[in-house]
């Protein structure tokens, strides 16, 4: 299986911070990686796939780049309402597991 | 618009067996594969198996092999994820998604494991 692994697992932050959250894949995804947003009580919401496309409706201040095994998760001028916990997911081959999720405070 | 809507919460014995549905609208389920995905309190995501979309067959994550059943009912669109022999481990809220990328995503469903 491939194992993904987010960094760091939790971050303190402030609005308007740049925050960057890396994950990185125990062997080669391509560019066969997804970011999602959980926030408290709801399902996930789709925020990058194919590693830097951004999902429609999905602000510009997401964005992601990587390939091969090391991938980046961008949130360019951090908002309230991204206050959320952050997953990287690889859908390579199965299974098509999640990073262990990075938590945003403020 | 695209809509996934599951089924309600329930608490079952430990041992028992628990189907989940995900009724969709918006789209058929012919046009995308299903999966499911569950997060147990306090925990992350798990991929819990989907539809191969090369075959329409189903694959399941290892740790859920021979406990674990999905199937679709194309003539309602609706998706059904069965696991059995129930432990308190399968705590969790359990959500159907489509995919990939998982784009949509149900309301999600808590299972609580209790004796």
């Amino acid at each position: 299986d491939i194992n993904l692994t987010q960094s760091p697992s939790s971050l303190s932050t402030s609005v308007g911070d740049r925050v960057t959250i890396t994950c990185q894949a125990s062997q080669d995804i391509s560019t066969y990686l997804n970011w999602y947003q959980q926030k408290p009580g709801k399902a996930p919401r789709l925020l990058i796939y194919d590693a830097s496309t951004l999902e429609t409706g999905v602000p510009s201040r997401f964005s992601g780049s990587g390939s091969g095994t090391d991938f980046i998760f961008t949130i360019d001028s951090l908002q309230p309402e991204d206050i959320a916990i952050y997953y990287c997911q690889h859908y390579e081959n199965v299974p098509y597991t999640f990073g262990q999720g990075t938590r945003l405070d403020i | 618009q695209v809509q996934l809507v599951q089924s309600g919460a329930e608490v079952k014995k430990p041992g028992a067996s628990v189907t989940v549905s995900c009724k969709v609208s918006g789209y058929s389920l012919t046009e995308l594969s299903m999966h499911w995905v569950r997060q147990a309190p306090g925990k992350g995501l798990e991929w819990m198996g989907g539809f191969d979309p090369e075959d329409g067959e189903a694959v399941y994550a290892e740790s859920l092999q021979g406990r674990v059943t999905m199937t679709e009912d194309t003539s309602t669109d609706t998706a059904y994820m069965q696991l059995s022999s129930l432990r308190s481990e399968d705590t969790a809220v359990y959500f159907c998604t489509r995919g990939m990328p998982f784009d949509f995503w149900g309301q999600g469903t808590l299972i609580t494991v209790s004796s």
